[in-house]
This record gives structure tokens, C-alpha cells and sequence, in this order.
């Protein structure tokens, strides 16, 4: 069965610390891996990873995927207030039903 | 362009009734899928359908569930005679492309489901 397996599961930092988190995965005809933002409700798009070795940048927010060793990091440094929120990772693979594996989240709290 | 609109946004019901939660995707996506959250879990895929067909019902409960996405108008998950368990935020994510590809989902604000 396809797993999706995010760590920390919670995380409390100071703002202007750097943090990594983590998503590991098994699942079958891999396609692309995703990362989300859950603020309050909707979550929101921030990165599609297909390629290994290939970092995405978007401000102070980067990933990377490592398909060899099935896992993907996210990185937020110098962390604002703002990026309080659940980090989502989601997994999709080539199926004829188009589902995405979500893991369960990292809660990440920024404090001032 | 308006996004993924889900409503209501919060409902409650009392065990035994039944609850009706309405996903109008964004305009020109013809794929919509529904998910539910518990708290502190992750996203946990219930139904995928196109307009006038289920193609994946594997998440969803076989007993007192059931999607809907008519040729006209929103798609409807309905949980008929509900519990406890049943409360939950559900999500709708709609996507233009369909498989192998699914890409970026574009989802709704959610509805919250409390049943008394």
C-alpha cells in the first residue's frame, strides 16, 4: 500500500531560524511529489517535484526531491510568524484514478 | 476567476440526519475530488469524479455515502444518517487534467461537519 510519511509531525521554532521538513514515500509509478501550505483552511500549492536532484526556490522557500532514496525536503529559512501553518506533502502516481497520497502533516509554529 | 467554491462552510446535524456538502469547481476543470480531514491527520482521498461519472470511489465508505457530479451544477457529497465519526472537515479539489496526469489540485475552503 502507498505510504506518505512526514516528519516532524510538530515543530516550534524562533522567527529567523531555518527549518527543514521531511517527507518520505512509498508508492507504486511515482509521478510527482507536492508540497502544500494549510493555514486555516484550503491548503495551497507551493512546489510540484518530478525531477531528483532539482531544487525548486520560491522566496525563502525551497525543495528538493531525492527519487533514489524516496523522500523530499522542504526548507523555510529565516522563518517568519506568517509560515505558521501545516506543511502538506502529497504524493501522486501514474493510476487511472488520479489520487494524490497526503501524509499527515507537519504543524509548524513560528514564534516571535 | 473564482476558485474552488465549497459550501456551506460550516454544518452541524444531529446523529440521523443527513448532511449535503456542495464542491462547484474552478471554471473549465471537469475533475473534482473529494477528501476528508481529521484533525491532526493528513488528507485522506474519499472520491474522484468527472461530470456524470464516479471513476474512483475507493476512499469512500460503501455504507451512507455517496458523490454526485451532475452534467449541470456542483458536486454534491452527501452522508446520509450521520455520526460522530462522520466529523470532520471535508475538502474538494479540482483539477483541468485528467489521468495519468493529475498535477496541481486547486482546492476549496473546505466544509466543517460537526454532528451533535
Amino acid at each position: 500500500e502507498d505510504k506518505v510519511v512526514q516528519s516532524p509531525l510538530s515543530l516550534v521554532v524562533h522567527e529567523g531560524d531555518t527549518v527543514t521538513l521531511n517527507c518520505s514515500y512509498e508508492v507504486t509509478n511515482f509521478r510527482s511529489l507536492l508540497w502544500y501550505k494549510q493555514e486555516k483552511k484550503a491548503p495551497t500549492f507551493l512546489f510540484m517535484l518530478t525531477s531528483s536532484g532539482i531544487e525548486k526556490k520560491s522566496g525563502r522557500l525551497s525543495s528538493i526531491l531525492d527519487k533514489k532514496e524516496l523522500f523530499s525536503i522542504l526548507n523555510i529559512t529565516a522563518t517568519q510568524t506568517g509560515d505558521s501553518a501545516v506543511y502538506l506533502c502529497a504524493v501522486e502516481a501514474y493510476r487511472n484514478n488520479n489520487d494524490m497520497r497526503f501524509g499527515a502533516g507537519t504543524r509548524l509554529t513560528v514564534k516571535p | 476567476n473564482a476558485g474552488v467554491m465549497q459550501n456551506p462552510r460550516h454544518l452541524v446535524r444531529r446523529r440521523g440526519q443527513e448532511a449535503r456538502l456542495r464542491c462547484s469547481p474552478m471554471k473549465g476543470h471537469s475533475h473534482v475530488y473529494w477528501y476528508r480531514q481529521l484533525p491532526e491527520e493528513g488528507l485522506k482521498f474519499m472520491v474522484y469524479l468527472q461530470k456524470e461519472n464516479i471513476i474512483d470511489e475507493s476512499g469512500m465508505p460503501k455504507e451512507r455515502f455517496s458523490a454526485e457530479f451532475p452534467k449541470e451544477g456542483p458536486s454534491i457529497l452527501r452522508i446520509q444518517q450521520v455520526v460522530r465519526g462522520d466529523s470532520a472537515a471535508y475538502f474538494c479539489a479540482s483539477s483541468p487534467v485528467g489521468p495519468p496526469e493529475i498535477g496541481k489540485l486547486f482546492f476549496g475552503s473546505g466544509t466543517q461537519l460537526s454532528v451533535l
